[in-house]
Parts: C-alpha cells; structure tokens; sequence
C-alpha cells in the first residue's frame, strides 16, 4: 500500500505571496492531519479534516486554511506569508472513523520563505 | 491542556547498547494513546510503538519497549541492540480519545548511536 505523499517536496515564496501544499493520504484513510515543525517550536499541530470537514483546529492565525476533497486528498493554503512561516509542513493520515489513533506521516514540505 | 515533556535534548549510546528515552506527559483524561515516533534525517516521520492507557501491560515491537507508568505519567521508550540506524529525532506523543482530539508532540531527543 503506497503512503503518505506530499508535493511539493521544497518550495521557496517570498514573503507577501500565498502557497498550497497538497496531501494523498493512505488509501482508505480518511482523516487528514497537518503539522508545521520548526526548530524553535517543534511539532505543532495546525488543523485535522475528516470526510471534507474541518474536525479539530489547532492555534494558527486564519491565513492558514485547508480543505478535504472527496477522495480524501488534503490541500493547505498559506496566505500573506511571512517570514516565520518557514518550515517544514507534515501531513500525516489515519483511518479515522474507528480511530486507531495511530497516524502515518509524509514526507513533509519545505517552504522557505525568503 | 495536555502537555508532553521530553527534558533530555540528546543522548548518545554505543552500537549494540540499550539506551532508554524519558518522556512524560500532563492530562486529565483517563482515556488516551501514546506514541514514540521516529524522524531520521531523511525527516520521514516512522511510527515506534504505541501504547493505550487502558492497557496495563507495556507494549513491545522487536528491540523496541516502553516503561508505562500511568499514576506517574511517565512513558519511556528503550531500544535494546542499538543499531547505527536507530540514530534520529525521537518525538513522544500524546492523543486523548474525546472530542477534539489532537496528538500532542514533545520537543524532541535527538539520540545519536555511536559505531
């Protein structure tokens, strides 16, 4: 079974401008998770999707956005980057509807915002 | 809030050693899971072990085990047979089993295996 994905694998903005980072969880999963890990802050969780709805959100300004299409691909959007947005973004998936809780991560994506 | 603390930033063990990472965790729930996660530098995040607070008993995965201590909670990973391959990041994680549940990560322990 093919795992987590995530494209782009590196991404450079510059600040002012907006990204979309995409996710494919496991097939079958249903919930989508994503995380920004930074060296300063460590994994912090931004927000979790489930069946094309938004299930839990963590503590992140409103210019971090995602969206859950029907086959349970994820999109994030950051809009008006700023510098401090550089990171490395995981998605990570996981069943969901009985939840085992166990979570599969991608390979992340880089964004440096410059 | 649940917290996850992982004190020890890094540690460093001999090839074929057993080196054992702490971690512990602040929550009022009594229902929840716990994780070790590791990221090699290739930064793909692997799943270790897991553990469910329910469960008494301590879990295993090959070379892998924790020492769950719920009352304490405290929740340490050790890997017997070091191996130059087990040199990573190791994040220990929290989820709880009610609504709004979210994983909860630790800061890290960068362990370093030595040949």
């Amino acid at each position: 079974k093919a795992g987590v994905t995530q494209t782009p694998r590196y991404l450079i903005k510059t600040r002012g401008q907006q990204v979309t980072l995409s996710c494919s969880p496991i097939s079958g999963h249903r919930s989508v998770s994503w995380y920004q890990q930074t060296p300063g802050q460590g994994l912090q969780f931004l927000f979790e999707y489930f069946s094309e709805t938004q299930r839990n959100k963590g503590n992140f300004p409103g210019r971090f956005s995602g969206r859950q299409f029907s086959n349970s691909r994820s999109e994030m959007n950051v809009s008006t980057l700023e510098l401090g947005d550089s990171a490395l973004y995981l998605c990570a998936s996981s069943p969901g509807l009985i939840p085992l809780y166990e979570q599969y991560f991608g390979p992340g994506t880089r964004l440096t915002v410059t | 809030a649940q917290t996850v603390t992982q004190s020890q930033p890094e540690m460093s063990v001999q090839e074929a050693e057993t080196v054992t990472l702490s971690c512990t965790y602040d929550t009022s729930e009594s229902n929840y899971y716990l994780f070790w996660y590791k990221q090699p530098p290739s930064r793909q995040m692997i799943l270790v072990i897991r553990q469910e607070a329910y469960k008494q008993q301590n879990a295993t995965e090959n070379r892998f085990s924790v020492n769950f201590q719920k009352a304490a909670k405290s929740f340490s990973l050790k890997i017997s047979d070091s191996q130059l391959g087990d040199t990573a990041m190791y994040f220990c994680a929290f989820i709880n089993t009610g609504a709004n549940s979210k994983l909860t990560f630790g800061k890290g322990i960068t362990l370093s295996v030595r040949p």
